[in-house]
């Protein structure tokens, strides 16, 4: 079965520069999560997009940026990089349904990438 | 806000049951998940529950109590491959994720 798909899986940039992340969700999947997780941390949440349009916002610095676009694959911008910036960025897409039916399948699992490892120095 | 807390780091011996416990506070709720993340990999789904009650996988079982706030991850037979850390993830009501800290999980011979 298909599974997320994020590139590059290694990234190395200097401080300043800028970087671009991308990643290609499941086919049919209508969600993109994004996550930074530093090392020895837990993945911290982002940004995510439902339908092409942001749904949600977490802790993404204002030198982030991200879209979705209309074949659904999302990418990650992030300009004036930092040594703090260097992390794991993991994307994640899942199918949203509108109802909930008790005790039915887990259909909003997440299903996560391989990860970005960004190495900034 | 959301508080998780899981314990973070565990030992157990090969062939042994462990139980990783998570008590949660969510605004809003819509389910929690469990995921096993090995160092430097993605994390990977384990278990879902959205009611009550013990949910079994093979050797992996989860539990939840929404009254409680209360979660466990329970694994049996363990085996060296198990050694990773296991993050206790509930989910709002907008499908957005709060994963817990993450319990590392040792399994020695």
């Amino acid at each position: 079965a298909a599974g997320v798909i994020q590139s590059p899986r290694h990234l190395i940039k200097e401080k300043r520069e800028t970087a671009t992340l991308k990643c290609y969700p499941i086919p049919r999947h209508d969600t993109v999560y994004w996550y930074q997780q530093g090392p020895g941390q837990d993945p911290q949440f982002l940004i995510s997009f439902y339908e092409k349009m942001q749904s949600d916002k977490g802790s993404i610095p204002d030198r982030f940026s991200a879209q979705q676009f209309s074949d659904y694959h999302s990418e990650l911008n992030m300009s004036s990089l930092e040594l703090g910036d260097s992390a794991l960025y993991f994307c994640a897409s899942s199918l949203r349904t509108s109802g909930r039916v008790l005790g039915g399948p887990n259909y909003n699992e997440q299903f996560f990438g391989p990860g970005t490892r960004l190495t900034v120095l | 806000g959301q508080n998780i807390d899981q314990p973070t780091e565990m030992t157990a011996t090969e062939g042994a049951i462990v139980q990783i416990n998570c008590t949660y506070q969510t605004s809003g709720f819509n389910g929690l998940f469990w995921y096993q993340q090995h160092a430097g990999e993605a994390p990977t789904f384990l278990s879902y529950n959205v009611l009550d009650g013990l949910e079994e996988k093979g050797r992996f079982s989860s539990f939840l109590s929404r009254s409680k706030g209360y979660s466990y991850l329970l694994l049996k037979e363990l085996q060296m491959k198990d050694s990773a850390s296991y993050l206790c993830a509930p989910q709002d009501n907008f499908n957005k994720f709060y994963f817990g800290s993450g319990t590392k999980l040792n399994v020695k011979p």
